[in-house]
């Protein structure tokens, strides 16, 4: 069966500092890959998607980024981080073909 | 374009009431229409899922949504509340490329 991981589980950085969080999925080969932002008391934001290593398509402009690696990682990461980028950040995969998203278990940032 | 609406943001009731989750779409030809599931602090879970086939669609936990294309609704329910199905639920239509596009949530608090 397929699972995916999210790390760290919880983060607290200051402003200004770099940010890396990693997405890793098992069970599965070539899937699309999603980063959400879920700020408090909103619903999700999609981020950015990647259908293959190397391929990412950004929603909308910010001071993040994401990669893609390998097949089964995605990446997000930060130069410098704001205020602003508080938040649940979720990562996501499907299989090619379907809609159906699977999420991972999510990362709480905290930007201080 | 694909959107949702989730008429109420705040929902409570009593145990082993009946639970009501209310969700319109946008008009489209053939959505696919999910409804995911969010306890405090986690990911999102796949509650079900429509595509086209069974108006009225089973999910986990109990609960069911029927597929009303006249009304362009989506409601999400379930016979009997529990106390563990308080969380945060969102309604969720597919645009049928690689985005899925949420409603804003609705927290479900059971009272005992």
């Amino acid at each position: 069966s397929q699972t995916i991981h999210q790390w760290p589980a919880t983060l607290v950085q200051p402003v200004g500092s770099p940010l890396s969080l990693e997405c890793t999925v098992e069970g599965t080969s070539n899937p699309n890959l999603y980063w959400y932002r879920q700020a408090a008391g909103r619903g999700l934001q999609l981020l950015f998607y990647s259908v293959g290593i190397g391929q990412i398509s950004s929603e909308v402009p910010q001071n993040l980024s994401a990669s893609r690696p390998q097949d089964r990682q995605f990446i997000l990461s930060s130069k410098k981080l704001l205020l602003s980028d508080s938040g649940f950040y979720l990562c996501a995969w499907r299989g090619q073909g379907v809609e159906t998203q699977y999420f991972g278990p999510g990362t709480r940032l905290l930007v201080l | 374009a694909q959107s949702v609406t989730q008429l109420d943001s705040h929902v409570s009731v009593s145990e082993g009431t009946p639970v009501l989750l209310r969700c319109n779409y946008s008009p489209s030809y053939s959505p696919s229409l999910f409804w995911y599931v969010q306890h405090p602090n986690k990911g999102l879970q796949l509650l079900l899922k429509y595509t086209s086939a069974a108006t009225l669609v089973k999910g986990i936990n109990g609960f069911e949504a029927e597929f009303k294309k006249s009304e362009t609704s989506f409601h999400l329910t379930k016979p009997s509340a529990h106390m563990s199905d308080a969380a945060e639920y969102f309604c969720v239509v597919g645009s049928g490329a690689n985005n899925l596009f949420f409603g804003t949530g609705t927290r479900l608090t059971v009272i005992p």
